[in-house]
């Protein structure tokens, strides 16, 4: 059964403290990774697109990994507005899109 | 810059109400989806578009349905809304262009039914 797994579901950090975010993925035919952030009552904002094993992406403090098997959210020196939810979805299909459950991230000043 | 709109931030509808969320993105987009969010459960797929006038279920089609009249535009439909259908509403698009085919998201409806 296709899966996305994301870990840990809750991270604090201290502002300046660099941590990254696990998304493991079990997929039959991956077609890409798709990494976005997503604000309290808002819709999830596009970060990144990752399509094969070795791409890494980067967006100022961001920078996401992938694998065979999972990917990772760096997050270097963060800080309070970087507090929000990080989603992790892939594509299985054609129009197949299978989201994890996301990792809520609170930076504290 | 994608844009993808949502008619409504936030609504309030009586049980057995029929509820319409609208949806409009400016990029031409072929591929249009909507979803419902809830806690613990991600982004579950109600109903996608591929091309106007043509509209495929999703995992979770049951007590809803769909419209696209142009190729902009993407309407949700409760036909008769339930309690249990109270949820955030997300609307995304996508291009044929380029793969993989990254979604773009509106800002979300969230809707209670009372």
């Amino acid at each position: 059964e296709d899966q996305v797994t994301q870990s840990p579901e809750a991270l604090r950090l201290q502002e300046g403290e660099s941590s990254s975010l696990n998304c493991s993925y079990t997929v039959s035919g991956l077609r890409g990774l798709f990494w976005y952030r997503q604000d309290p009552g808002k819709g999830p904002e596009f970060l990144f697109t990752l399509y094969s094993a070795g791409e890494e992406k980067e967006k100022e403090r961001l920078k996401a990994t992938l694998t065979k098997k999972e990917s990772f959210l760096h997050i270097t020196a963060p800080k309070p507005e970087d507090s929000a939810t990080y989603l992790c979805a892939v594509q299985a299909g054609t129009y197949k899109y299978i989201f994890g459950t996301g990792t809520r991230l609170k930076v504290l000043a | 810059d994608v844009k993808v709109t949502q008619s409504s931030r936030y609504l309030v509808k009586r049980t057995g109400e029929k509820v319409f969320l609208e949806c409009v993105q400016d990029m031409d987009h072929e591929n249009m989806f909507w979803y419902r969010q809830d806690p613990g459960l991600g982004l579950r797929l109600i109903y996608f578009s591929y091309d106007v006038k043509m509209k495929e279920k999703g995992d979770i089609p049951e007590g809803y349905s769909v419209s696209r009249e142009k190729k902009e535009r993407f309407s949700l439909i409760l036909e008769s809304a339930s309690t249990n259908q109270t949820s955030m509403y997300l609307c995304a698009s996508s291009s044929w262009a380029g793969t993989p085919y990254e979604q773009y998201f509106g800002p979300g409806t969230r809707l209670t039914v009372t």
